[in-house]
């Protein structure tokens, strides 16, 4: 039973250049959540999504980070344009019900860094 | 507004000792408590949770954590550590807000386990 899919796993690029980085929620799950961790911020929510439709942005860092769910099975982040403090791990992770009251499953995360 | 804190970003404990990671919470209503593990390079995954009814909540791998209402608590322990339990240590909160949810996590503890 495939879990949370993310691609790449590891990516590397020089600040300036667009970055997008994807993700597979697990099937049937109608919530889907970005995260950023780092050592000095810890585990912070981007946004989530409920059925596809963005619910809360709020903490998306600034106009250079957007997100989008064009379909229940696929979503992407897009930073744009790239700066060395975007450098992370980007995590996505899906869940069912009512989210925040239940487990979110997390995939094993994008590590992002930006020279 | 909700908050979470993991008293101590590291603990460290002989394999067999007992494993205690502390975790306090602020909440405007009954709260929905998690614990989650992230072991290195891997995303987080569910320890336990408490949403209602007993208090005292079994997970994985012989963990348990017990939500204290009058001390706004939700320790996480386990009776006796091994080496596998090396990781870092999640605890988090949800609330049901206007309009949807919000799930804050702490800023993690890390665990290590000497031999």
């Amino acid at each position: 039973d495939a879990g949370v899919i993310q691609s790449p796993r590891h990516e590397v690029t020089e600040m300036g250049q667009e970055v997008t980085l994807r993700c597979k929620p697990i099937s049937g799950h109608d919530y889907l959540f970005w995260y950023r961790q780092t050592m000095m911020r810890g585990l912070e929510l981007l946004i989530y999504f409920n059925n596809n439709v963005p619910i809360d942005d709020s903490g998306m860092p600034e106009d250079r980070f957007s997100a989008k769910m064009p379909n229940a099975s696929f979503s992407t982040l897009k930073i744009q344009p790239s700066e060395p403090r975007d450098s992370a791990v980007y995590f996505c992770a899906s869940s069912t019900g009512l989210a925040g009251l239940n487990e979110q499953f997390f995939g094993p995360g994008t590590r992002l860094t930006v020279l | 507004a909700q908050s979470v804190t993991q008293l101590g970003s590291h603990v460290s404990v002989s394999e067999g000792a007992l494993v205690l990671l502390r975790c306090n919470y602020s909440s405007s209503v009954p709260p929905y408590l998690f614990w989650y593990v992230q072991y290195p390079n891997q995303g987080l995954q569910l320890l336990l949770k408490y949403t209602t009814g007993a208090t005292l909540v079994k997970g994985i791998n012989g963990f348990e954590a017990e939500f204290k209402k009058s001390e706004t608590s939700f320790h996480l322990t386990k009776p006796s550590a091994h080496m596998s339990d090396a990781a870092e240590y999640f605890c988090a909160v949800s609330d049901r807000i206007t309009g949807g949810f919000k799930t804050i996590f702490g800023a993690g503890t890390r665990l290590f386990v000497k031999a």
